[in-house]
């Protein structure tokens, strides 16, 4: 079971807009900024979409937002398009000083 | 820019010591003042954190591998490694190197490196 929880799957049409919740504690989530959320196409390796909440590294396409509200986080992926369709994970540092993933997010462009 | 590549033996048998090594290029070990971890992900399943070690040689490690797992650095090589003994089927993943682009924070990693299979089987 993973500490942070996410939806297991989320599905959209080509330009719609979809967001993905990740509900932690106020020990994780809700207690840092150190909230990330990443892409992952299979086989390949996690890619970083978005770092402490809402930053967005750059190459990242301005369709990724992130943002925070007490014990949870949200990415949004505004426009939906084709190459979107991936596993998404959110991850935050603990109070345990550990580094916390939720269990991923599935998203399907219909 | 920076890079990660980790390296190791592909197949473990079980009860042994899986050990991996990350090469580091375009940054240094010893002066960075980076917290550099290793994640996996066990197939079809998703991504667990295992623990990091800080440039002065600090660890952190999750609570379900602490007893088994061991994380170190070789600055000579800028290299940092991995140990997990007493390894089962449930060992078997992808095992990824990675480091936050934070300095001093011990936080989700923005650097990843392309992750190598290892394999727990007889």
């Amino acid at each position: 079971q993973s500490a942070l929880t996410q939806p297991a799957s989320v599905s959209g049409s080509p330009g719609q807009s979809i967001t993905i919740s990740c509900t932690g504690t106020s020990g994780d989530v809700g207690g840092y900024n150190y909230v990330s959320w990443y892409q992952q196409h299979p086989g390949k390796a996690p890619r970083l979409m978005i770092s402490e909440v809402r930053n967005r590294p750059s190459g990242v396409s301005h369709r990724f937002s992130g943002s925070k509200s007490g014990n949870t986080a949200s990415l949004t992926i505004s426009g939906l398009q084709a190459e979107d369709e991936a596993e998404y994970y959110c991850s935050s540092y603990t109070s345990g000083s550990t580094v916390a993933f939720g269990g991923g997010t599935k998203v399907t462009v219909l | 820019q920076l890079q990660l590549q980790e390296s190791g033996p592909g197949l473990v048998k079980p009860s042994e010591t899986l050990s991996l090594t990350c090469t580091v290029s375009g940054d240094s070990l010893f002066r960075s003042g980076y917290y550099w971890g290793w994640i996996r992900q066990p197939p079809g399943q998703g991504l667990e954190w295992i623990g990091s070690i800080y440039s002065s040689g600090s660890t952190y490690y999750t609570p379900s591998l602490k007893s088994r797992l061991t994380i170190s650095l070789d600055t000579s090589k800028n290299q940092f490694s991995l140990k997990l003994n007493s390894v089962t089927a449930a060992d078997t993943a992808v095992y990824y190197c990675a480091r936050p682009s934070i300095p001093m924070a011990l936080g989700p990693p923005d650097f990843w490196g392309q992750g190598t299979l290892v394999t727990v089987s007889s």
